[in-house]
């Protein structure tokens, strides 16, 4: 098993939608989750941290559930300018090391 | 703020030449990491630095690859010589200390071809 694994998608959705997004991670030792936004051919992003209450910013809601052992995004009100790949990272260990999932691809269509 | 410089942004070889990648990272931010990233693929630790020390170079490829960053501000990753597989994006990354030090930030990476 992967340590952070995340459904590639692609999904599809029509603007104004709500998508969600899970990331798992192997670890129970987690300490710190994040998602990053990441545009073709361009760097990541940070999008957002998620914390233990579940933070929102905007259209944007992150949860973690520890004892499920993973972590959500859920964009409200998609726009097409959501269109980009979503990482999610997890960082354990004493040297905190981010450990990466592949990405879940998001194409909010007209 | 400016945020983390790289360069160059597109760098083309052959196959068996050297070639250098430079990072500044945000300023005040001790940690700095470089990665690389593969079409499809989540990016990939390669070294990371905390002040001038490498404190995780495990992932690094050492026959081929070396990194420095000997004040403790930029750094430089070099390979030498290239071979095939090691057309990627090098994406350098960077951190503060404290609370937020787990977030990081990245410059725009370069984008290796190696023919």
């Amino acid at each position: 098993r992967k340590e952070v694994e995340q459904d590639p998608g692609p999904f599809n959705v029509p603007e104004g939608a709500t998508v969600a997004f899970n990331c798992t991670y192997s670890n129970s030792a987690s300490q710190s989750f994040f998602w990053y936004r990441q545009d073709c051919r361009k760097e990541p992003k940070l999008l957002m941290s998620v914390y233990s209450s579940g933070n929102e910013d905007g259209r944007f809601t992150a949860q973690l559930n520890r004892a499920s052992q993973y972590i959500s995004l859920l964009i409200r009100d998609s726009k097409l300018s959501d269109s980009a790949t979503y990482l999610c990272a997890v960082v354990y260990g004493n040297n905190r090391k981010l450990i990466w999932g592949l990405g879940t691809s998001l194409a909010v269509n007209p | 703020e400016a945020g983390v410089v790289q360069s160059p942004r597109y760098k083309i070889i052959e196959k068996k030449q050297p070639v250098a990648f430079w990072c500044n990272p945000i300023s005040g931010h001790n940690t700095l990491y470089w990665y690389r990233q593969n079409l499809g693929q989540g990016p990939e630790l390669l070294i990371r630095y905390e002040n001038e020390e490498a404190v995780d170079d495990s992932q690094l490829p050492k026959d081929r690859f070396s990194a420095e960053r000997l004040k403790g501000v930029d750094s430089t990753l070099k390979i030498q010589p290239a071979e095939l597989g090691d057309s990627a994006v090098y994406l350098c990354a960077s951190s503060a200390s404290g609370l937020a030090a787990d977030e990081q930030f990245f410059g725009p990476g370069t984008r290796l071809t190696v023919l």
